[in-house]
């Protein structure tokens, strides 16, 4: 199993251009989220879905879309980027509802700058 | 609301010395505490994990109890290596009545080791 991958790696975008970001898992996860990290910020969700297309807003949801169009991809869009979205991006999935048991499982992340 | 506090680094140890990482939250009720690693250019994963209060977690030789009186989950290990080096992330994922669960990360404490 590849567990979770993004793609892109890396990305250079100009302000105002659009891009969008890749998660896909293969270990048929329920739960997928969209992270960013900034430096002495810790990791805020940006969106999450509990299931194929749903989708639901989480700490920082601006400036951003999201789709899941299928249950082992979870799309991130940004529309018109802005410097203020430069970041490490991360995709995280689970499988288990149980907040208990519940493990999230990240991918190895996209470094995005914009300019 | 839910928050997470962890002490800032870096933390810079010499092989073998004792490693204390402090984590204290702010929640209601009973959250499931995480602790999660990041190794340099990589994703985060689950490094251990306790779900009640007095639960201990542990996971290649670091430990963390769950202090419900202090509101605290600190992370020990015993004698670190060089290859222990990444940033150190405590969560939580709070009570949820929908049955599905969010983190909230802390802001990372970066670990260095030295020979």
């Amino acid at each position: 199993n590849a567990g979770v991958t993004q793609t892109p790696k890396f990305r250079v975008l100009k302000t105002g251009q659009s891009m969008t970001l890749l998660c896909a898992q293969d270990m048929n996860h329920e739960y997928m989220y969209w992270y960013r990290q900034d430096p002495g910020m810790g990791l805020r969700l940006i969106h999450y879905s509990v299931g194929e297309g749903t989708t639901a807003k989480g700490e920082v949801p601006d400036g951003y879309n999201v789709s899941r169009l299928k249950k082992q991809n979870f799309l991130l869009g940004l529309e018109s980027a802005a410097p203020s979205q430069t970041s490490v991006y991360f995709c995280a999935s689970s499988y288990s509802r149980d907040y208990r048991t519940d493990t999230q499982y990240f991918g190895p992340g996209t470094r995005l700058t914009v300019l | 609301g839910n928050s997470v506090t962890q002490m800032e680094g870096p933390v810079t140890l010499s092989e073998e010395a004792f490693l204390t990482i402090n984590c204290t939250y702010t929640a209601t009720g009973y959250p499931s505490l995480f602790w999660y690693v990041q190794y340099p250019g990589e994703g985060l994963q689950l490094l251990l994990k306790a779900t009640k209060a007095d639960d201990k977690g542990s996971n290649k030789g670091f430990e963390a109890t769950y202090r419900k009186e202090t509101t605290s989950f600190h992370l020990e290990k015993g004698s670190v290596q060089v290859s222990d080096s990444a940033v150190y992330f405590c969560a939580l994922s709070p009570v949820m009545n929908s049955g599905y669960s969010t983190l909230t990360f802390g802001k990372g404490t970066m670990l260095l080791v030295s020979p």
